[in-house]
């Protein structure tokens, strides 16, 4: 079973321009997380998708950030205008369909924004 | 506002002697509790976790952490280092309050060096 992938990798920008990052889930979960760890600080939660809906969304930054999650399978995490402070490493987790709140997250290996 | 600290951000230890990484939690209602491990370039992985039952959890690779809810702790132990143990290790916390579906709370990691 495939665990969950995020792209790119590594992604480099300039202040101003638009970047989008995209995760794909365990197939089957209908649970996925976004966090984001900014340097020097904790691992942060930005918000949560049970399949295509939103279900919690109070860790977004400000209205620069969207996230989508059409057809409840992938999700991409646009940042428009993209700014210094964005920089930092972007991880995706998902997780079964009980949504039980301790059901276990599996992670993917991130996506590392850097913006000059 | 609940949180979760782990004291020390870099801890080394010789191979073959114990590993403690400390976690203690704030939160009035006790939480779940997880233990990640992120080795390089990859994604966090689950060590083991707390919901409800026996406090003392044994996880992957020899680890295991007990819940004293008395001292609101949640420490990691390995009674042996092993040199594939270096990584960066993450303590976080799930509050339990109704509606709540899997928002993660994390401490700030605790890197462990391992020396042979």
């Amino acid at each position: 079973e495939a665990g969950v992938t995020q792209f790119p990798s590594h992604s480099v920008i300039e202040k101003g321009q638009t970047v989008t990052l995209r995760c794909d889930p365990i197939s089957g979960h209908d649970n996925l997380y976004w966090y984001r760890r900014v340097m020097g600080k904790e691992i942060k939660f930005l918000l949560h998708f049970v399949k295509e809906s939103k279900q919690d969304e109070s860790g977004m930054p400000n209205n620069r950030f969207l996230a989508e999650r059409t057809g409840g399978t992938y999700s991409t995490l646009k940042v428009q205008p993209a700014e210094l402070e964005d920089s930092g490493v972007y991880f995706c987790a998902s997780s079964r369909r009980d949504s039980r709140a301790s059901d276990t997250q599996y992670f993917g290996p991130g996506t590392r924004l850097t913006v000059l | 506002a609940q949180s979760v600290t782990q004291l020390g951000s870099h801890v080394s230890v010789s191979e073959g002697a114990l590993v403690l990484l400390r976690c203690n939690y704030s939160s009035s209602v006790p939480p779940y509790l997880f233990w990640y491990v992120q080795y390089p370039n990859q994604g966090l992985q689950l060590l083991l976790k707390y919901t409800t039952g026996a406090t003392l959890v044994k996880g992957i690779n020899g680890f295991e952490a007990e819940f004293k809810k008395s001292e609101t702790s949640f420490h990691l132990t390995k009674p042996s280092a092993h040199m594939s143990d270096a990584a960066e290790y993450f303590c976080a916390v799930i509050l339990t309050y109704t509606g709540n579906t899997g928002k993660l709370i994390f401490g700030q990691g605790t890197t462990l060096q391992v020396k042979p």
